[in-house]
């Protein structure tokens, strides 16, 4: 039972460089969101998606896009990389949003040079 | 503008001690309220949802507790053991369906 896979698991990117995170999901799930993770701090999310096709801003989306083109796929991309978005990336689905629990990938740790 | 406050930051005790854990939110207008578990290099795990009309929920040797109007819930840990070692993580779900964290509670069990 697979639940939620990101790939890769870990990536140096050099600043300016590109890259995209890949969250694949094999529970049906509506809802899809990406979060980073730093030391300290409570996760933050960048964006979501309530269903295939759609995706929304969540608190820190600059720097950050997605898409939703598969109801189990949601890409998150860089399109210019920086030191700031050096972080732990996770992400989540869930079936109806805020009335169930929430299920994450491992982690994708980026470090930005 | 909702936050989510978990103290202590960091807990350490000995094995077989009941424990309890804090988290404190500021805005009372939440959905839900989230437990998760987070072990070092890997993903969370949910361990409890309560929702908002809910005072209680049950998990083997975990019991969560909620007080909407105080912003406050407690997660109790019974008989805690080497294996509960983790990173507890709360988290509520507000009036935009997003959910909204604290830091956690880093917590050490020693054998």
């Amino acid at each position: 039972n697979a639940g939620v896979t990101q790939t890769p698991k870990f990536r140096v990117l050099k600043t300016g460089q590109s890259m995209t995170l890949l969250c694949a999901q094999d529970m049906n799930h509506e809802y899809m969101y990406w979060y980073r993770q730093d030391p300290g701090m409570g996760l933050r999310l960048i964006h979501y998606s309530v269903g295939e096709g759609t995706t929304a801003k969540g608190e820190v989306p600059d720097g950050y896009n997605v898409s939703r083109l598969k109801k189990q796929n949601f890409l998150l991309g860089l399109e210019s990389a920086a030191p700031s978005q050096t972080s732990v990336y996770f992400c989540a689905s869930s079936y109806l949003g805020a009335r169930t629990e929430a299920f994450f990938g491992q982690g994708t740790r980026l470090t930005v040079v | 503008k909702q936050e989510v406050t978990q103290i202590p930051a960091a807990l350490s005790v000995p094995e077989g001690e009941n424990l309890v854990l804090n988290c404190s939110f500021t805005d009372s207008a939440i959905y839900n309220l989230q437990w998760f578990r987070q072990d070092p290099g890997k993903g969370l795990t949910s361990l409890l949802l309560i929702q908002s009309s809910q005072r209680e929920q049950t998990s083997g040797r975990l019991n969560a507790s909620l007080d909407k109007s105080s912003g406050r819930s407690t997660l109790y840990i019974a008989a805690s053991q080497p294996g509960d070692s983790a990173t507890y993580l709360c988290a509520v779900m507000d009036s935009n369906y997003q959910l909204i964290w604290g830091a956690g509670t880093k917590l050490i069990i020693k054998p």
